[in-house]
């Protein structure tokens, strides 16, 4: 199994909402990511966990809080969002950080209005 | 610190041709240095990396990749395009151990690749 599985693939939120993006992956990962994926841009990265500790965080307003509940999942919860902050989210997973290679989950398209 | 340039927004190319897709990237320690392709609405997934070693590096579709450390370079080439290529094309850097950008995966701006029957 080599799938990092994205849920929702669609979300659409109020910006007064709260709603959460998870990712799963059970390859035995120890190191997972957000990154946040503009129209015609390249995916920039939002966070790092590193054997479930939070390692990176690429000064994410806090209106995002990632969390890492074990080694398979992690979550971005999502709180107050501005209508920017529309994005496709992408997860991924590596076995370490560094030079082992990221699989990516299909991500999820979220717009905020 | 570490960066990825793409030269080339846009590449266009006749099936069954060579494809030759740029990368030069910036970087204070030796680098490590990834190809993905994305397809519209999906994910990304990885076409080929180097890390240390042979410099010549096999891909999965039939891509390959030099590292030429000497021209900062790591230029993606497919000898013959096939119709199912079309997509977008990312070269990513990451720093080795010990540095700041440990884990920290830079992209560039991505090539479109257009293949035309």
């Amino acid at each position: 199994d080599t799938e990092v599985t994205q849920t929702p693939k669609h979300l659409v939120m109020g910006m007064t909402n709260k709603k959460s993006l998870k990712c799963e992956q059970h390859m035995g990962h120890r190191a997972m990511y957000w990154y946040k994926q503009k129209a015609k841009k390249p995916p920039e990265l939002m966070f790092v966990y590193s054997y479930e500790k939070l390692s990176i965080n690429e000064s994410v307003p806090s209106r995002f809080s990632p969390e890492c509940p074990n080694s398979s999942l992690l979550n971005l919860h999502l709180h107050a969002l501005q209508p920017e902050d529309s994005a496709l989210y992408l997860c991924a997973s590596s076995q370490t950080t560094g030079e082992t290679e990221a699989f990516f989950g299909q991500g999820t398209r979220l717009t905020v209005v | 610190a570490q960066s990825v340039t793409q030269l080339g927004s846009h590449v266009s190319v006749s099936e069954g041709a060579l494809v030759l897709l740029r990368c030069n990237y910036s970087s204070s320690v030796p680098p490590y240095l990834f190809w993905y392709v994305q397809y519209p609405n999906q994910g990304l997934q990885l076409l080929l990396k180097y890390t240390t070693g042979a410099t010549l590096v096999k891909g999965i579709n039939g891509f390959e990749a030099e590292f030429k450390k000497s021209e900062t370079s790591f230029h993606l080439t497919k000898p013959s395009a096939h119709m199912s290529d079309a997509a977008e094309y990312f070269c990513a850097v990451t720093g080795n151990a010990g540095g700041t950008s440990y884990g920290k995966l830079t992209f560039g701006q991505g090539t479109i690749l257009t293949v035309h029957p």
